[in-house]
């Protein structure tokens, strides 16, 4: 079983949707998440980080589920943007020395 | 504020040939610093990663190398490039010693090997 899964997708939706995202991990001693952009043949940029409460970022909103070990990106009235592979990250250790990184889930965007 | 450089952008290389991508980071100091490679269509994978001058940490083996000789500067190298180290080398850093803070990469150097 892979450390970090997600649906690689694709996502095609229209302007304006709203789409979502869910990744798995299977370390129980995570600490630490994020979500990561990746614009086709660039590099990961950081999206947000995902605490244990939630948190919103405009748009966008990161939920982590410890006891289902499982991290959730929402995005509300998508833009064509927004077209990227989202890539879940899971700290393997509480200081976040190394980071495992999800396949990516490819969202599309169309008008 | 910080900055990651990387280079070359791009680099075609003939097989059996050597390879030398340097990475150098400005604005913070004693960073921690990784090598990632992402193949065709697939996930980053760990290649090395370095908490200070000198201290490299191989996470697959392979016939890559890397050195930390400042600290601020990561490089990563091989005596003879092979078909399949063609990629998408990543060098990324973060803080040591925060916890909770992520990875930021550099732009990335694309290596075709023919």
């Amino acid at each position: 079983r892979k450390e970090v899964e997600q649906d690689p997708g694709p996502f095609n939706v229209p302007e304006g949707a709203t789409v979502a995202f869910n990744c798995t991990y299977s370390n129980s001693a995570s600490q630490s998440f994020f979500w990561y952009r990746q614009d086709c043949r660039k590099e990961p940029k950081l999206l947000m980080s995902v605490y244990s409460s939630g948190n919103e970022d405009g748009r966008f909103t990161a939920q982590l589920n410890r006891a289902s070990q499982y991290i959730s990106l929402l995005i509300r009235d998508s833009k064509l943007s927004d077209s990227a592979t989202y890539l879940c990250v899971v700290a393997r250790s509480y200081n976040t020395d190394k980071l495992i990184f999800g396949t990516g889930t490819r969202l599309q965007v169309f008008p | 504020s910080q900055t990651i450089h990387q280079w070359p952008a791009t680099l075609v290389q003939p097989v059996g040939s050597p390879l030398s991508l340097e990475c150098t980071v400005e604005g913070t100091s004693n960073p921690n610093l990784y090598w990632y490679r992402q193949a065709a269509g697939r996930g980053l994978q760990l290649l090395f990663y370095s908490v200070g001058i000198g201290q490299i940490s191989s996470e697959v083996p392979q016939n890559l190398s890397a050195s930390r000789p400042q600290d601020r500067q990561f490089i990563l190298s091989s005596k003879k490039l092979l078909l399949s180290d063609s990629g998408f080398y990543l060098c990324a850093w973060s803080a040591q010693g925060q916890p909770d803070q992520p990875q930021h990469f550099g732009d990335g150097t694309r290596l075709s090997i023919l």
